[in-house]
């Protein structure tokens, strides 16, 4: 069965340190990959999606880039952290169309002080 | 631009009593509509989803959604809550066969035993 690993699960960072958030997913080929960003009150916002090895879309012009150096990895990193990047990360994967059945992780929260 | 609004930030009910979350999106052409859920403790997971069709969908554990086009609104229901509700809930649209999936803000459901 498909599963998806997301670590860590928390995180303290200092502002204008470097970031770097893993996701792997197992059980499944050639997966679309996501990374959200849950701001309190904000809901649920796509900042990346992948659709294979070394394609990233950007969706908010931000401070953070994402990678796929592999088919079932996706990373999330900055070089310089701000502290509006304070939020709860979550990576999630799906199959076929894109943004049709998305399966998430647990999730990081990312405090930045 | 697409959106969704959530209508409830927090609904509070007692056990047996019936569940209607507002879900309102804005976007012109064809749309998919999706509600997930995330239990506490939990990975936010899929609830249901339409596509096309019947317009009253039936998901897991006794809710179901209905699309009302006129309205651009998905609905969430369920007849008679139980504490096991208890959750954050999601309502997520899909614009078009390439959109991007759009999240409401969320609506915590706290059922009281």
């Amino acid at each position: 069965s498909q599963t998806i690993h997301q670590w860590p699960a928390t995180l303290v960072q200092p502002v204008g340190s470097p970031l770097s958030l893993e996701c792997t997913v197992e059980g499944t080929s050639n997966p679309n990959l996501y990374w959200y960003r849950q701001a309190a009150g904000r809901g649920l916002q796509l900042l990346f999606y992948s659709v294979g090895i070394g394609q990233i879309s950007s969706e908010v012009p931000q401070n953070l880039s994402a990678s796929r150096p592999q088919d079932r990895q996706f990373i999330l990193s900055s070089k310089k952290l701000l502290l509006s990047d304070s939020g709860f990360y979550l990576c999630a994967w799906s199959v076929g169309s894109l943004n049709e059945k998305l399966f998430f992780g647990s999730g990081t929260q990312l405090s930045v002080l | 631009a697409q959106s969704v609004s959530q209508h409830n930030h927090h609904v509070i009910l007692s056990e047996a009593a019936s569940l209607e979350l507002g879900c309102n999106y804005s976007y012109g052409g064809t749309v998919n509509l999706f509600w997930y859920v995330q239990y506490p403790g939990q990975h936010l997971q899929l609830l249901l989803k339409y596509f096309s069709g019947d317009p009253l969908v039936k998901g897991i554990k006794g809710f179901e959604a209905e699309f009302i086009k006129s309205k651009f609104s998905f609905n969430l229901r369920k007849p008679s809550v139980q504490w096991s509700d208890t959750a954050e809930y999601f309502c997520a649209v899909k614009g078009g066969s390439q959109g991007n999936l759009i999240f409401g803000k969320g609506t915590k459901l706290s059922v009281k035993p």
